[in-house]
């Protein structure tokens, strides 16, 4: 069936560094995937998107590539800061009904 | 401003009472969520709802029930036969137009049930 693996975290960095957070699929057919954030006690937010292999997608300084030969969506930033500290989700869509979730990785910036 | 509201915030429940979570949106939207969340990990899919008077059954729909009678009201029933409910309720929606297969889903704040 279809699965989600991102990276385990917690992951904590100094302000500025730059980011990566692995997220592997594996899905039938040609998914939809989305990187969604969480801050503290609060619903997800939807961060980005890509719809289909080779697009990037990108918002607030983060992006991430649908790369269908490796079967991943990375979610990078250049420099992060006190603010991006939050849960980043990983997740999938292969059907207009469900989404599919990754775990989840705590991400912490030190200032 | 268009969303999707839960209420209440927080809520305390006594064991072997039910409780219902409130969840309305505005969005128009046809698809309606309800997932779970416990401490330190991701989403699990209670019930979802593609249409009015219709609803299916998630990965962890025991102990649980909804109800779909209005396109913007999906309330969630946690029952007593729910044996460990204290965890963090999220709700989302999702336009599912016939022009886009994948679409993504909009949450609104969650609300946290403590069972005392």
């Amino acid at each position: 069936g279809n699965s989600v693996t991102q990276m385990e975290g917690p992951v904590t960095l100094s302000e500025e560094a730059f980011l990566t957070i692995n997220c592997t699929y594996t899905a039938t057919g040609y998914p939809s995937l989305f990187w969604y954030v969480q801050y503290p006690g609060e619903g997800l937010q939807l961060l980005l998107k890509a719809t289909k292999a080779d697009d990037k997608g990108s918002n607030k300084g983060f992006e991430a590539t649908y790369r269908k030969e490796t079967t991943s969506f990375h979610l990078e930033k250049g420099s992060v800061q006190v603010s991006d500290s939050a849960v980043y989700f990983c997740a999938l869509s292969s059907s207009a009904s469900k989404i599919i979730f990754g775990s989840g990785t705590r991400l912490s910036i030190r200032p | 401003d268009g969303g999707i509201t839960q209420s209440p915030k927080y809520l305390f429940r006594k064991e072997g009472q039910n409780v219902t979570l409130s969840c309305e949106q505005n969005l128009n939207h046809d698809a309606m969520y309800w997932y779970r969340q416990d401490p330190g990990q991701g989403l699990r899919l209670i019930y979802y709802s593609q249409i009015v008077n219709d609803f299916q059954k998630g990965d962890i729909a025991e102990g649980y029930s909804v109800s779909r009678e209005k396109k913007e009201s999906f309330p969630l029933t946690v029952t007593s036969a729910q044996k460990n409910p204290t965890a963090f309720y999220l709700c989302a929606s999702s336009p599912q137009t016939v022009l886009s297969s994948y679409n993504e889903q909009f949450f609104g704040p969650g609300t946290r049930l403590t069972v005392l």
